[in-house]
Order: C-alpha cells, then structure tokens, then sequence
C-alpha cells in the first residue's frame, strides 16, 4: 500500500516564477493538508481539502498561494511569483474519511522548494 | 501565545536512560493529541495518539492532564536509534482535522 507521495522532491525557481507542488493521498485517504516547515521551526498548517472543495485555508497566505484537489488527479499547492522568503519543506499528509474513527494524518516526503 | 509549546532541547542522554518530554497547549477545549518523530530533513511519522486514559506503546508511555494542559512522552531504555526530533501535535477545540504542531524537541541518544 503506497504510502503519501510528493513530487517533485526538490524544486528550484527564481524570484518570480511559479512553483507547483503535487501529492497524492494514501489509497482510501480522502482529506488532504498542507503544510509549511521553515528551517529549524515547526509545521504550520496552511490548508485542509477535500474531493473539489476547499474546507480550510485559514493557514494559507492570502496572496499568491491556492491549493486545490480536483475530482480526478493529485492535490497541488501552487505559489505564484515566488519569493526568497518561499523557501521552505512543504510537507502533504492525507488522512481517511470521517465516521473511520480516526484522525491520525500520514504525511508524504515533502518538496523542499528553494528559491534564488 | 503558541497553541502548543515544548521546550526545544537538545536532551543529550545515555543509551539505557529514561527520558520524558512535556508539551503544553493553550485551547483548553483540544480534543486530540499525537506524538510525531522527525528526523532530520524527512516528514514526520506518527509515534502515537495520546489517549484521556493515557496509553503505552513499548519503550513509550504517553500522558494527557487536561486539568493542567499539558501532554508528555516518557522514552524507557533509550536506543541510538530514538534520536529524532519528538513533535507534539494537538487540534484545536473540535476541529479534529486542523493539526497545530509544537517546534519540536531534539533527542540526542549517545553511545
């Protein structure tokens, strides 16, 4: 049973450009989150998904970054025009539905974005 | 002040040592709680949930004190291997999907 995947491992852009970032949930998994890990700093949530629908964004900033889980396909975190201050792990993690009774998230290998 | 606060460490202990890590939070309506473990520059694993009745799991024994706010993670007979950053993890009220997480305390196991 695969596990979370992310892809790419690792991203480079310059100032400006746009960075994609994509993860699929574990098999059966369908609540997706998305989270930011500055050097030596904890995890910080940015956004909870579900199958085409947003549920909550209250972590993401409110310029230049949108996430998205499309009926079909992986979940993708984009950043437009990307700044130094971007550069950062960004972690996926997946969890099973609600009513399984638990609530446990298992998180992908991350993209660790860096930024020139 | 931080949802969730631990104390950043590093814990440089003996192999064999016993070793515990408290984790403070500040919703008292948090309704669960986790351990993860990281290790450098890889995703955080799930250690265990941190169940009201307190639950043991091998070498490690996790408790929840609601009255004080605050969750702990006992390591017994520590192995080099247990070297890792210990991550507490909380939600916030009832909202069982919005994970905050502490910064993390660093556990060094020396031989």
């Amino acid at each position: 049973n695969a596990g979370v995947m992310q892809n790419p491992r690792h991203l480079v852009r310059r100032r400006g450009q746009e960075a994609r970032l994509r993860c699929s949930p574990m098999k059966g998994h369908s609540h997706v989150y998305w989270y930011r890990q500055l050097p030596e700093e904890g995890l910080k949530f940015m956004v909870y998904l579900q199958k085409e629908n947003i549920i909550d964004e209250s972590g993401m900033p409110k310029e230049r970054f949108s996430a998205e889980f499309p009926k079909e396909g992986p979940s993708i975190l984009r950043i437009q025009q990307v700044v130094r201050g971007d550069s950062a792990a960004y972690f996926c993690a997946s969890s099973p539905p609600e009513g399984g009774g638990s609530y446990e998230q298992y998180f992908g290998p991350g993209t660790r974005l860096t930024v020139t | 002040r931080k949802e969730v606060e631990q104390d950043p460490g590093p814990f440089n202990v003996p192999e064999g040592a016993t070793v515990a890590f408290n984790c403070t939070y500040s919703n008292s309506a948090s309704q669960s709680f986790f351990w993860y473990r990281q290790d450098c520059r890889k995703e955080p694993k799930l250690l265990m949930s941190v169940y009201s009745s307190g639950n043991e799991d091998g070498r490690f024994t996790a408790q929840l004190n609601r009255a004080s706010q605050y969750i702990s993670l006992l390591i017994r007979d520590s192995k080099l291997s247990d070297s890792a950053t210990y991550l507490c993890v909380v939600t916030p009220g009832d909202n069982f999907n919005k994970f905050y997480f502490g910064s993390g305390t660093k556990l060094n196991v020396k031989p």
